[in-house]
């Protein structure tokens, strides 16, 4: 079965700081996977994917097979990091299974 | 910039009442979906379109949601009847089709409904 997991509900850090918001996930075949990020009073939107390999916003996440893991990292956050994002993967049926989000604090 | 359209934004219904949830998808995009996100989740897919059929309904509670993309366009969401627990924001979202896979899905701003 796919799943994905997202083990911090909530996460907060200090403008300037490093961030990591975890994900992992289970899946049997090659796993394509993206993280959303939903501003406040915004719709859900596609922050990167994994396939592209590109930085948005100075965000990266690196694909481990190995850890079945797709972190998401920034080495210095800001205050509009703030938000909820939600790790995903595409299934083979197209499908997009979503974890249950984490929210990121960034205070001044 | 095109967007995924959804009307309305609010709905606040009795329970045993029959609600329905309308959504444009961004033009030319083959692939339609119908996700339900309960407060503290993700959100879960209930169906998927691609163009006018229904290529993945096996989380959608058929006896009491029905959803319908008669011409391959905008897509209707409806429940008969509500209960308590139907509880959610409603998103659609939107993606066209490339490499023979659906691309990138784009979501519109979501129905809030409140059963009373």
């Amino acid at each position: 079965a796919q799943r994905v997991t997202q083990p911090e509900k909530l996460l907060s850090v200090f403008k300037g700081a490093p961030v990591e918001l975890k994900c992992n996930y289970s899946y049997s075949g090659s796993p394509e996977l993206f993280w959303y990020v939903q501003y406040s009073r915004q719709r859900l939107q596609l922050l990167l994917r994994h396939i592209s390999r590109e930085s948005i916003k100075g965000f990266t996440a690196d694909l481990n097979k190995g850890e079945t893991s797709f972190h998401l990292k920034k080495p210095f956050a800001q205050e509009e990091d703030s938000a909820m994002y939600y790790c995903a993967l595409l299934s083979g049926s197209e499908k997009l299974v979503f974890g249950k989000g984490t929210k990121l604090t960034v205070n001044p | 910039e095109a967007e995924v359209a959804q009307s309305p934004r609010y709905k606040i219904t009795e329970k045993s009442q029959a609600v329905a949830f309308w959504c444009d998808p961004i033009s030319g995009h083959a692939t339609l979906y119908w996700y339900r996100q309960i407060l503290g989740q993700g959100p879960e897919l209930l169906v998927q379109f691609q163009d006018e059929s229904v290529v993945d309904d096996s989380q959608l509670p058929k006896d009491r949601f029905s959803a319908e993309r008669l011409k391959g366009v905008d897509s209707t969401l409806k429940i008969q009847p509500a209960e308590l627990g139907d509880s959610a924001m409603y998103l659609c979202a939107s993606s066209s089709t490339r490499g023979g896979r659906a691309d990138t899905q784009y979501f519109g701003p979501g129905t809030r409904l409140t059963v009373l």
